[in-house]
């Protein structure tokens, strides 16, 4: 079983529509969180930090998540063409190694 | 801002050469990473080093090695590239393992 799991999609919604996006884990010692955006071709780029459970707002961006469901997720409001990615999440236990979702695949249609 | 850069987008290499990536970050970090990223496999990391001529293993290692003589610039050796090499190659780093990692552009490697 790999540490995290992520839906690969591909998914594709119209624009305006909000999105959602999700993993899941089975360490229970995952304390950090993180959500990453990737264009075709380029490096991921940080768009979420979080630590422990909760959500965290940031503009059209909320993440969440929920420890006891070792799950969590990303919305996207007011989704835009220029959301079209690859979103990646991300998550570590303190001081050790990061492990990452093998991506969801994301378009956004004008 | 943080800023990695990689020292090429893109690269092909034959069978049996000896392939050098270089990674550079402006930030000061003490951690940096190597990272390979292939279809439906998702990152998976070569090389970490957490100070200047420290390194340790990933889950990936076998048939790479890595440099980091300077504090800010890491690279990653194919001692004898292989067909089963070519993938995306990101470097990353953190200001230390309790940060969020920052992202190189990536070197898409093509072996022949």
């Amino acid at each position: 079983q790999k540490e995290v799991e992520q839906d690969p999609g591909p998914l594709s919604v119209p624009e305006g529509a909000i999105v959602s996006l999700n993993c899941t884990y089975s360490n229970s010692a995952f304390q950090y969180f993180m959500w990453y955006r990737q264009y075709s071709r380029k490096g991921p780029e940080l768009l979420m930090y979080t630590y422990s459970s909760g959500n965290k707002e940031d503009g059209r961006f909320t993440a969440q998540v929920d420890k006891s469901s070792k799950y969590i997720s990303l919305f996207i409001r007011d989704s835009q063409p220029s959301d079209s990615a690859t979103y990646l999440c991300a998550m570590r236990e303190t001081g050790n190694q990061f492990y990452f979702g093998t991506g969801t695949s994301l378009t956004v249609i004008p | 801002d943080v800023k990695v850069t990689q020292s090429s987008r893109y690269l092909v290499k034959r069978t049996g050469e000896k392939v050098f990536l270089e990674c550079v970050q402006d930030m000061d970090h003490e951690n940096m990473f190597w990272y390979r990223q292939d279809p439906g496999l998702g990152l998976r990391l070569i090389y970490f080093s957490y100070d200047v001529k420290m390194k340790e293993k990933g889950d990936i290692p076998e048939g790479y090695s890595v440099s980091r003589e300077k504090k800010e610039r890491f690279s990653l050796i194919l001692e004898s590239a292989s067909t089963n090499q070519t993938s995306m190659y990101l470097c990353a780093s953190s200001l230390n393992l309790s940060y969020e990692q920052y992202f190189g552009p990536g070197t898409r490697l093509t072996v022949t």
